[in-house]
């Protein structure tokens, strides 16, 4: 039971490029998210998917797009990377929305 | 928005000292939960609080929800080395789906 799987670990970038990072959860879980974590500031939700087919926004969406493929899998899109992107990236997913939620391992994304 | 503040930022103690931690939140919460996060490692959660005045425990680790449920407090006795890292509250708001995270407080274990 792999539980919460995130690709890739580490990334670098290039001002303006573009990238995908992908989740994908084996627990059946209804809801997933998007946190991205930066020294000093805590987990920032980007993006949250309460159920199959509905995406909101959290509290730092801008620069991000995400797509909820299927109930499995989540996505984050960077369109156009910029250096204040550069920031450890979680992916997490609950049953319910209201139950304990479990984290992949990060996505450690600097942009140059 | 909704802002959930953590205090302190960092607390260093001696093995066998206590360790509290406090959240509080800018809105009324209708849960609250409690994740550790080691050095270099993925947030794992602890517990979660519901009902208003409620004090779970965990071995050594007592978690409060604030009678207002707008505040929230994590103690563990006698800190042991095993307890290295980063405690995170996150707080649900009714009617979503937002589980908005605290500033974490980080916790340093002297031997």
């Amino acid at each position: 039971n792999a539980g919460v799987t995130q690709t890739p670990k580490f990334q670098v970038l290039k001002t303006g490029q573009s990238m995908t990072l992908q989740c994908a959860q084996d627990m059946n879980h209804n809801s997933m998210y998007w946190y991205r974590q930066d020294p000093g500031m805590g987990l920032r939700l980007i993006y949250y998917s309460a159920s199959e087919g509905t995406t909101d926004k959290g509290e730092v969406p801008n620069g991000y797009n995400v797509s909820r493929l299927n109930k499995r899998e989540f996505s984050l899109r960077l369109e156009s990377a910029a250096p204040s992107q550069t920031s450890v990236y979680f992916c997490a997913s609950t049953l319910s929305g209201r139950t304990e939620a479990f984290f992949g391992q990060g996505t450690r994304l600097t942009v140059v | 928005g909704q802002q959930v503040m953590q205090i302190p930022q960092y607390q260093h103690v001696q093995e066998g000292e206590d360790f509290t931690t406090y959240c509080n939140s800018s809105t009324t919460l209708s849960n609250i939960q409690w994740y550790k996060q080691r050095p270099g490692g993925h947030p794992v959660f602890l517990i979660q609080l519901v009902k208003s005045g409620e004090v779970k425990k965990q071995k050594r680790l007592t978690f409060q929800f604030g009678e207002a449920k707008k505040n929230s407090s994590l103690h563990i006795t006698a800190t042991q080395t095993t307890d290295v890292g980063t405690y995170f509250c996150a707080g649900l708001t009714s009617g979503t789906y937002k589980y908005i995270f605290g500033t974490g407080t980080r916790l340093k274990v002297l031997a």
